[in-house]
């Protein structure tokens, strides 16, 4: 079965900083890769995905992909204190698997 | 913008009542979801439905039932509640029951069980 985790489960990073926040997974039929984040009290929202090795940017987001390394980053640069969430990066081969979580906080 | 739509918000409830959360997506997605996040925010599916046909179910006590009336409303029910049904559980959607589709969140309904 599919194991998806997740690291640092915390991070703490000063506004304006870079967060990185990696996941790997267990499954080599894994093709398709999202970051999902949820602020509290509200539920999960897909930030962006990705299905290609390398980089894909979408703002101050970069995920990267490396699928031969059963492994998938996200980087936010320039972090907000409105970043401060719970991410969660999902695989999907049959199914959708969430990762366990990494809880950033951005102190201003 | 909202567009999956959970209620109620919160529930209080005693041991053994019956308990029902409601779900309805103005996407005109094909496939609805629930899961169950814990006091850790771990995310567990329990079912996914693709036009109102059950095509997961993830292994959940039987006390667990879900419904769909049409392909935008997925409810759960919980007969029998027990401690441990305490958590968030979130409905969500996707365009299909396809690997490439993102999932789309409702807010969530807690649900606290005395």
């Amino acid at each position: 079965q599919q194991k998806v985790q997740q690291s640092p489960e915390s991070l703490i990073v000063p506004e304006g900083g870079m967060a990185s926040l990696n996941c790997t997974f267990s499954d080599r039929n894994s093709q398709y890769f999202w970051w999902y984040r949820q602020h509290s009290g509200e539920g999960p929202k897909a930030l962006m995905s990705i299905f290609s090795n390398g980089d894909k940017k979408e703002g101050r987001f970069t995920a990267h992909l490396n699928k031969a390394s059963l492994y998938v980053s996200l980087h936010i640069k320039d972090s907000q204190p409105s970043d401060s969430a719970l991410y969660f990066c999902a695989a999907n081969t049959d199914k959708v698997v969430f990762g366990t979580g990494t809880r950033l906080q951005v102190s201003p | 913008e909202t567009a999956v739509f959970q209620t109620p918000n919160y529930h209080v409830t005693q041991v053994g009542n019956e308990v029902s959360f409601n779900c309805k997506q103005t996407l005109g997605h094909d496939t609805m979801y629930w899961y169950k996040q814990d006091s850790k925010k771990l995310l567990k599916i329990m079912f996914s439905y693709n036009n109102k046909q059950l095509i997961v179910n993830e292994t959940v006590p039987r006390r667990f039932s879900p419904q769909s009336s049409d392909k935008a409303h997925l409810n759960l029910r919980i007969k029998s509640v027990e401690p441990e049904d305490s958590a968030v559980y979130l409905c969500a959607s996707s365009r299909d029951w396809g690997s490439q589709d993102t999932q789309y969140f409702g807010p969530g309904t807690r649900l606290l069980v005395l």
